[in-house]
């Protein structure tokens, strides 16, 4: 059974760096077959898509973010890391991991976690 | 950057057929997906490559293409259907994208 969840700090403040944690359970980060996707959904908005790391440790950012995202994996600890540097109100949101596959792409979600930016 | 445009809202009387389309230049050569969110919950793989359903997913959830275009198709549509549809996508280097997403309302 895959899980994923997503742990990260409430509540950040303008220019800060946010860090978010992925940890997963039921598979193996080990091969460019699987990979872990961060996707992001302001209130009351659309789903935005943010980044993902595959299993051979290839990256790929979103063109718009790419400047301020960093994604990493740890393989042993079942666990992946987004930064996003330059924190901005217009960055709260519930920021949601993701299992990836090449055939059905996101096929599961954890719960996600809502962070705001705020002084 | 790649872009998919879905209809705001989408409504329906319980056990009509509903349709929602998502638009994009990219659709006749890459794969549609979509998803489902009910508020306050996650989404959820209702339809990949185009028209295949994952397992635990209802008969009554559809997915085709035709050029441009996709199309979620709800048969029997029901209270419980009410949610947000997204598609998504993805193209050759360029960021994978979801529509703006649907409001499906059955009643």
């Amino acid at each position: 059974q895959i899980t994923l969840k997503e742990s990260g700090p409430m509540l950040v403040k303008p220019t800060q760096t946010l860090t978010l944690t992925c940890t997963f359970s039921g598979f193996s980060l080990s091969t460019s077959a699987v990979g872990v996707a961060w996707i992001r959904q302001p209130p009351g908005k659309a789903l935005e898509w943010l980044a993902l790391i595959y299993g051979s440790d290839d990256k790929r950012y979103s063109s718009g973010l790419r400047s301020r995202l960093s994604i990493t994996k740890n393989t042993s600890k079942n666990h992946v890391v987004l930064t996003m540097t330059n924190m901005d109100p217009v960055d709260t949101g519930t920021y949601y991991c993701a299992h990836w596959v090449p055939q059905q792409q996101l096929d599961y979600w954890g719960q996600g976690t809502l962070i705001t930016v705020s002084s | 950057s790649y872009e998919l445009t879905q209809p705001p809202s989408v409504s329906v009387s319980p056990g009509q057929t509903a349709r929602i389309t998502c638009s994009g230049d990219a659709l006749p050569k890459r794969y549609a997906y979509w998803y489902q969110q009910k508020s306050g919950q996650a989404p959820v793989l209702l339809i990949y490559e185009d028209s295949e359903r994952p397992s635990g997913i209802p008969e009554r959830f559809s997915g085709s293409t035709s050029g441009t275009m996709a199309t979620l198709t709800i048969s029997g549509a029901q209270v419980d259907d009410e949610a947000d549809y997204y598609c998504y996508s993805t193209d050759s280097g360029t960021t994978p994208a979801f529509g703006g997403g649907t409001k499906l309302t059955v009643l």
